[in-house]
């Protein structure tokens, strides 16, 4: 079965730093593109942050440019996001999705995880 | 990158035929086939119910459809059913390499 299980959220505080991670299964994981998408509560989908299938290319979303990088292990299979200088803004569920194809550049998402909620506050 | 533009709800009886619309710019829907969207009911992950526009993923019902016309996509649900109703957001692709989603729409079954 293909699955993605999100770990890692937390509650933390203004300027604070956490780090997501995504285990991967059922796939050849190092062969899809993936993603971190979040969603504040009660708001919509926000795309965050994008890496490649040999990690070789990222892309962030200008809101988290400069303090969220994503990576990945490919022999753990496993994604990563690293969150720095964190803001309550940044309060959401933050989901890993796959992309649908092999090596795609552009793609839509076909496998989401449960989620992890990260909640940022004094 | 601004989100993309959805009417906030949409409702149907059930066995009609819906449309939620989704508003770009040629920087993203109206420049790339890479629109898809996705369905959310409360509490649970996304699901991808078209991707490419037009392309339905394997196991999702053929009552869902796409389109696309100039810089607005478009997901018509025929044949309305109440495990319809949820939460459908569009998505693309854009001119910088990053995705953008809708404002999303709340779709209610009468």
């Amino acid at each position: 079965e293909v699955q993605l299980v999100e770990s890692g959220g937390a509650l933390v505080q203004p300027g604070g730093s956490l780090r997501l991670s995504c285990a991967a299964s059922g796939f050849t994981f190092n062969n899809y593109g993936m993603s971190w998408v979040r969603q504040a509560p009660g708001k919509g989908l926000e795309w965050v942050s994008a890496i490649s299938g040999s990690g070789g290319s990222t892309f962030h979303a200008d809101s988290v440019k400069g303090r969220f990088t994503i990576s990945r292990d490919n022999s753990k299979n496993t994604l990563f996001v690293q969150m720095n200088s964190l803001r309550a803004e940044d309060t959401a569920v933050y989901y890993c999705a796959k992309q649908v194809r092999i090596a795609a550049h552009r793609d839509a998402f076909d496998i989401w995880g449960q989620g992890t909620m990260v909640t940022v506050s004094s | 990158q601004s989100a993309l533009t959805q009417p906030a709800s949409v409702s149907g009886s059930p066995g009609q035929s819906i449309t939620i619309s989704c508003t770009g710019t040629s920087s993203d829907v109206g420049g790339y086939v890479y629109v898809s969207w996705y369905q959310q009911h409360p509490g649970k992950a996304p699901k991808l119910m078209i991707y490419d526009v037009n392309n339905r993923p394997s196991g999702v019902s053929n009552r869902f459809s796409g389109s696309k016309s100039g810089n607005t996509a478009s997901l018509t649900i025929s044949g309305l059913q109440a495990e319809d109703e949820a939460d459908y957001y569009c998505s693309s692709y854009t001119s910088s390499s990053t995705y953008v989603f809708g404002t999303g729409t709340k779709v209610t079954v009468l």
